[in-house]
């Protein structure tokens, strides 16, 4: 497709399972980001990718979280032992140049919800 | 700490009343301030990015503004599909990676 594609979009897990949310970028596109939306909220940087480099993991919020993207293509953010504070939408987002400072477009989310 | 600052959190307007969104940041050095519009259920979709003070970019209805500590989108004769809400961020001076997002401002337009 066109734009950035995430899957699932809807995922309910129960409190310590694992997760993984999937996201294919637009093709080409060398950098990659993840970002975590609560609700009423802005969304908050996660992580970033420079094709298969993660050059920054500042924002993952506890060693639960672990991304990865083995081929500069498509990535998967990683969710271990979930809790119910990781209920959020899940975002990711591809540019086609290195760093924040393109233009960056957002897929449409993945919804997790930790009962 | 590198902030964002939006206001109002929430606005509702009659279709074709103009008015703007506020956008306060304190980040050291700024690298590039962004605006963004959100529909429910959606990824932010991108809208603009303004570099430096007294830069103005438009678009249809929409037109943002940059000073040195705020920026303003200012949305003239809205119509009821401009309903969405409206983030602002900045890329944080401290990492080439990195995007600061406000809470946004909900935009409601009554037809």
């Amino acid at each position: 497709g066109a734009g950035v594609s995430q899957s699932p979009r809807y995922k309910v897990a129960k409190r310590g399972q694992d997760v993984a949310l999937r996201c294919d970028p637009i093709s080409g596109h060398v950098s990659l980001f993840w970002y975590q939306q609560a609700l009423g909220q802005g969304p908050e940087f996660l992580t970033y990718f420079q094709n298969e480099a993660q050059l920054d993991k500042s924002g993952l919020p506890s060693d639960r979280f672990f991304a990865e993207r083995p081929e500069g293509s498509v990535s998967t953010l990683k969710i271990q032992r979930t809790q119910q504070e990781d209920s959020a939408v899940y975002l990711c987002a591809s540019s086609l140049g290195a760093g924040a400072g393109n233009t960056i477009y957002f897929g449409e989310g993945s919804w997790l919800t930790v009962v | 700490e590198d902030q964002v600052t939006q206001s109002p959190e929430a606005l509702r307007l009659q279709e074709g009343e103009s008015s703007s969104l506020n956008c306060s940041y304190t980040v050291s050095g700024l690298r590039g301030l962004f605006w963004y519009r959100q529909d429910p259920g959606k990824g932010p979709e991108f809208l603009f990015t303004l570099y430096s003070a007294g830069e103005e970019k438009e678009k249809e209805r929409l037109k943002a503004t940059l000073t040195k500590k705020e920026s303003f989108l200012h949305i003239t004769a809205p119509k009821p599909e401009d309903s969405a809400t409206y983030l602002c961020a900045v890329q944080a001076p401290s990492s080439a990676s990195k995007i600061i997002f406000g809470s946004g401002t909900r935009l409601s337009i009554r037809p």
